[in-house]
């Protein structure tokens, strides 16, 4: 079965650092580029970041940039999230989600998400 | 920043026709896609690329995109498909942008 699977959110302070984790099962995870995407409480979908299958390029959107990066482990599978000094915008569920090259770079497959709240 | 517009909200009775738009600059010159995405669960692709549906999406669903606006079309509607939906693009200035989401009624 494809599937993704998020962990890592939870509290954290303002300024403060988390680590969301993204593990991948059922297709062959290098050959995707990959994404996140966040959701704040009762608001829409929002794109933070994604990589290249090689990890050789990335992207992220204006508000995160300097702030948080996006990493991936061919090897074990995994796509990674690293966000520091955390600001209460912030505060959402974060998903990731692969990229289709065959539908024109949809997102396919999706995972449950974590969530993220920034609060002190 | 190219922006996207979609209506907060949509009703429709039971067994009748949905239609949700996506409102872009050009949008007819990009390719759409559609999320469905009910209460609580991560969103699912419904349409791609303007008009088609991944596998297990039903007929009912089906899209179109021309001009500046682009259409996510549901026939029959049903209980089942009460959800907010959202399209998106990808743009070169942007990368990847959302509408804003819209919340359908089946009455």
């Amino acid at each position: 079965e494809v599937q993704l699977v998020e962990s890592g959110g939870g509290l954290v302070q303002p300024g403060g650092s988390l680590r969301l984790s993204c593990a991948a099962s059922g297709f062959t995870f290098s050959s995707y580029w990959m994404s996140w995407v966040r959701q704040a409480p009762g608001k829409g979908l929002e794109w933070v970041a994604n990589i290249k299958q090689d990890g050789s390029e990335k992207y992220y959107v204006d508000s995160v940039k300097g702030r948080f990066t996006i990493s991936r482990d061919n090897a074990k599978n995994s796509l990674y999230l690293q966000m520091n000094s955390l600001r209460a915008e912030d505060t959402a569920v974060y998903y990731c989600a692969r990229e289709a090259r065959d539908f024109d770079d949809a997102f396919d497959i999706w995972g449950q998400g974590t969530m993220v709240t920034v609060s002190s | 920043s190219y922006e996207l517009t979609q209506p907060l909200s949509v009703s429709v009775a039971l067994g009748q026709t949905a239609r949700i738009t996506c409102g872009g600059n050009n949008i007819g010159s990009k390719n759409v896609h559609w999320y469905q995405q009910k209460p609580g669960q991560a969103p699912v692709l419904v349409i791609y690329r303007d008009s088609n549906r991944p596998s297990g999406i039903p007929e009912r669903f089906s899209g179109s995109n021309s001009g500046n606006t682009a259409t996510l079309t549901i026939s029959r509607a049903q209980a089942g498909d009460e959800a907010d939906y959202y399209c998106q693009v990808w743009d070169s200035s942007t990368a990847v942008v959302f509408g804003g989401g819209t919340k359908l009624t089946v009455l």
